[in-house]
């Protein structure tokens, strides 16, 4: 599976747009971008995943570049309850259906 | 509504003393698996399952074993914990079925070996 990169971290105002990039410049062709998110050692969350176009659902938009390089989760108003650690993961569908984990970006929305 | 249980939640336990970790699913999925969590290492999957009677090894599979004896069940099993098992262990679940599959993951369940 195709490596990301995320920011350590980053902060938002509530109320406010969060976007939160992530970059995965060897993804595959047949590899599904993922968001997940984590809230305080909670099990993680499905967020929203794409593969070519752009996507949204009622939790946020998923914007994936062109050239499927790059993607930007947004958040469109964010509240004190979306401060989580946040993963983007890059998967083609294997038999195991693992998903890689990384360090993801630690959202902290402040009021 | 979609739903993994894990239990225990919370356990202290000392070192040698067997254990075991439920987690059950009411989506009728196919596929299981068990990860744990320590800090600077993310999540990191200790064993999954295909189906009934169907495991194999994940990453970290060392001084864990589970078994697969019905859809719904996967329990995770210490059989001499050590402390260094000490975690936060995720019960997953998904459906074979389709592309883009979403994983559903349990609430955890804090384990600590003294």
């Amino acid at each position: 599976d195709a490596k990301t990169t995320q920011p350590t971290s980053m902060d938002c105002a509530e109320g406010r747009a969060a976007n939160l990039p992530c970059n995965h410049s060897t993804i595959s062709g047949n590899e599904y971008v993922y968001w997940y998110r984590q809230i305080h050692s909670q099990g993680p969350q499905y967020i929203i995943h794409g593969l070519k176009n752009n996507e949204t659902n009622e939790m946020a938009s998923l914007i994936i570049t062109e050239d499927r390089k790059s993607s930007t989760l947004i958040l469109p108003h964010a509240t004190l309850r979306d401060t989580a650690v946040y993963y983007c993961i890059v998967s083609a569908v294997s038999n195991d259906y693992k998903l890689s984990f990384g360090a993801g970006t630690t959202v902290t929305v402040r009021a | 509504e979609a739903q993994v249980t894990q239990n225990p939640r919370y356990l202290i336990t000392v070192t040698g003393k067997k254990l075991t970790v439920t987690c059950s699913q009411n989506m009728n999925h196919e596929y299981m698996s068990w990860y744990r969590q320590d800090p600077g290492l993310g999540l990191r999957q200790i064993y999954y399952s295909m189906n009934v009677e169907v495991t194999d090894k994940g990453d970290v599979p060392e001084g864990y074993k589970v078994s697969r004896k019905e859809k719904r069940n996967f329990p995770l099993i210490l059989e001499s914990p050590s402390p260094n098992q000490t975690s936060l262990y995720f019960c997953a679940t998904t459906s074979r079925l389709g592309p883009g599959n979403t994983i559903y993951f349990g609430e955890g369940s804090w384990l600590t070996v003294v």
